[in-house]
């Protein structure tokens, strides 16, 4: 699976839109775009996923370039609420692979009032 | 609520101890699986199960072994553990094993090896 690379952290303001870019550059055809969002002590929780060009959902948006070499989630007016620590995954599709996620460090993102 | 439950939520253990993590989902999902996330160190990805049969084990020491009886239940079972086997347990599931299928977490079993 194509390793992914992110920054560790980022500090917002409320009410501004964020975005985290992170790129795949060894992303295989049949590899989907994830994002999933960790609070402290708790579970990551699924937020997108992409293949190319844009999705868009009432959480976030993940836009990605025709090369699918990179990848940007893009959070609409960032609450307080919305500080956690974000992770970026390449995910292989096809029911006879199995469902490994393989978690990096991921973007800690501070929001401040 | 994810619709994925572990217990204990918190657990603290002599080295010595043998105890087991539960995890349960009521989603229907075929697959399930164990992650342990250490202090400041990504999650890391443990067990695999997809319809009942181990399907990876990421060369996990012997003193975790893990159970499935049923599509809906998963066990850890722990032994003889070290203190750093202190973390964050997460069990999660899908609903097969496509990697790009979402998993959904359990709030997860604190873990203390003293």
């Amino acid at each position: 699976l194509a390793k992914t690379t992110q920054p560790i952290s980022m500090d917002s303001y409320e009410g501004q839109e964020v975005n985290i870019t992170c790129s795949h550059n060894n992303i295989a055809t049949n590899d989907y775009i994830t994002w999933y969002q960790q609070f402290p002590s708790q579970g990551p929780r699924f937020i997108i996923q992409g293949y190319k060009t844009k999705v868009t959902n009432e959480v976030a948006s993940l836009f990605i370039p025709a090369d699918r070499k990179s990848s940007t989630l893009s959070l609409p007016r960032v609450s307080l609420s919305d500080t956690a620590v974000y992770y970026c995954l390449v995910a292989r599709a096809g029911s006879s692979n199995t469902g490994k996620l393989i978690f990096g460090q991921g973007t800690t993102l501070q929001v401040k009032p | 609520e994810t619709g994925v439950t572990q217990t204990p939520r918190h657990l603290v253990m002599g080295m010595t101890n043998k105890k087991s993590l539960k995890c349960e989902q009521h989603l229907g999902h075929n697959a399930m699986y164990w992650y342990k996330q250490s202090a400041k160190k990504p999650l890391e990805l443990m067990f695999v199960y997809s319809l009942e049969e181990r399907v990876e084990n990421n060369s996990v020491p012997s003193r975790f072994s893990p159970e499935c009886p049923n599509s809906s239940h998963l066990f850890l079972h722990l032994h003889t553990l070290q203190p750093e086997d202190s973390a964050l347990y997460l069990c999660a599931s899908s609903q097969d094993g496509a990697g790009s299928n979402e998993q959904f977490f359990g709030p997860g079993t604190r873990l203390t090896v003293l």
